[in-house]
């Protein structure tokens, strides 16, 4: 049973404009969200996170919005560049002491 | 800061042997946890150490085992290797003691290819 599911595969952006990446999760006990972007033979790089007693949580280009009631959550980038194409990993937790919960990435392409 | 370290990179067995990996933790980071990457599913938990200790494991059958060192740096290996455990296994660490509710901090990763 898939705990946290990103059901695109992929993405194609073209420069400037949004992206958006989603991310669904079915364990409402949950409380911590972590995006990850990971580059081809790198191992993936912590991006940004949320907690659950928020609903948004901005980074310069890059805001993540959660949807507690929907059990969803979103990457905005804005504007979009082409070294952000890479796959990027939505994760969750519930608490401290347990295992980040992956789901099995979005490849996002930007094209110049 | 030296990042996380996992040796080897790349490595090629066959079927029947066994592997063992190596990960350097981020230097004071007690946590090391370890992925296992497919294609079809992303990235999966294997298990978590936490001052030498199994903290959390994963659905994963008794071939994978690990162990953590007294200076945190972690070992997983593989026995009696199948095709499917071709995979990257991936290293992370974290600062405090819950994996769960701190950044990890992923290596590079040990690309494992089963012949």
């Amino acid at each position: 049973d898939q705990q946290v599911k990103q059901n695109s595969p992929s993405l194609s952006v073209q420069e400037g404009r949004i992206s958006i990446l989603n991310c669904d999760y079915t364990n409402s006990m949950f409380d911590y969200f972590l995006w990850y972007k990971k580059y081809p033979a790198e191992g993936p790089t912590f991006l940004i996170s949320i907690s659950s007693i928020k609903d948004k949580n901005e980074d310069g280009r890059f805001t993540v919005f959660l949807n507690k009631s929907a059990k969803h959550l979103s990457l905005h980038i804005v504007p979009s560049q082409p070294g952000d194409s890479a796959v990027y990993f939505c994760a969750a937790a519930q608490g401290g002491n347990t295992p980040l919960v992956f789901g099995k990435g979005t490849r996002l392409s930007v094209i110049a | 800061k030296a990042g996380v370290t996992q040796t080897p990179r790349y490595l090629i067995k066959t079927r029947g042997q066994q592997v063992t990996l190596s990960c350097s933790p981020i230097s004071g980071h007690r946590s090391v946890s370890w992925y296992q990457q497919t294609p079809g599913q992303g990235l999966q938990f294997l298990f978590e150490y936490f001052s030498e200790t199994q903290r959390n494991k994963g659905n994963f059958p008794g071939r994978f085992s690990g162990r953590q060192f007294s200076n945190s740096r972690s070992e997983m290996n593989v026995s009696t290797l199948e095709l499917g455990d071709s995979a990257l296994y991936l290293c992370a660490s974290s600062l405090a003691g819950g994996p769960g509710a701190n950044v990890l901090t992923f290596g590079a990763g040990s690309r494992l290819t089963v012949l």
